[in-house]
């Protein structure tokens, strides 16, 4: 158990539709991170935030957008789905997003988009 | 373009024997670099790392060695143990302040089979 949760652990919707994941970081991490993970594909990644900001872009599309709340959980939002959406969601958290401190991933979220 | 690669989506070892799995790069920029092991229904979690200032680094069972002229490094297990069958992520990132974020630059990973 890495010390972070993701909620939904499924999440099957229909296209043009609009969901929200839920990550809760390790207790004392500051920095969320959240990757994609499509069919025979590796982690892309999507977006950081740092202690309620947002610190890095990744490859992540307009209809997505995320938040890291004053509890520092974050979440991410989904919007007018596509087939091509149907992955799985990681999400993963560090003490301060320094590349030689740790992330430790949740056990994602799977979205299928029908 | 895949920053990151890694060319074989599957390796099989006998229980055992030295599992080596191979990564590329090839982002200059790139100078830690980091392994992952992924279990179905799991995330990934972290295995060893390796600054470019090292050529190597060790944890028990666990080698990393990276050539920064061929701009490759390997992950050598031995010896390989059933419960090493996972999938293994090659991960990269770049820590020089101006490079912006910190984020992690993964391979496609690769799928070890150990037969006892």
């Amino acid at each position: 158990d890495s010390g972070v949760t993701q909620t939904p652990k499924h999440l099957i919707t229909a296209t043009g539709q609009r969901v929200t994941l839920r990550c809760s970081p390790r207790s004392g991490d500051l920095s969320v991170y959240w990757y994609q993970q499509s069919l025979d594909q590796g982690l892309q990644f999507l977006i950081q935030y740092y202690n309620g900001e947002e610190r890095a872009k990744g490859n992540i599309l307009e209809r997505f957008s995320a938040q890291q709340f004053p509890d520092l959980h974050s979440e991410l939002n989904l919007s007018s789905l596509e087939l091509g959406d149907s992955a799985l969601y990681f999400c993963a958290s560090s003490v301060d997003g320094r590349p030689n401190n740790e992330q430790f991933f949740g056990p994602g979220t799977r979205l299928t988009v029908l | 373009d895949q920053q990151v690669k890694q060319n074989s989506p599957s390796l099989s070892v006998q229980e055992g024997r030295i599992s080596i799995l191979n990564c590329d790069y090839t982002n200059s920029m790139f100078d830690y670099f980091l392994w992952y092991k992924k279990y179905p229904a799991e995330g990934p979690t972290f295995l060893i790392s390796i600054s470019s200032i090292k050529d190597k680094n060790e944890d028990g069972r666990f080698t990393v060695f990276l050539n920064k002229s061929a701009k490759h490094l390997s992950l050598h297990i031995v010896p390989s143990q059933p419960g090493d069958s996972a999938v293994y992520f090659c991960a990269a990132s770049s820590t020089y302040s101006g490079a912006g974020s910190y984020q992690l630059t993964f391979g496609k990973g690769t799928k070890l089979s150990v037969i006892p």
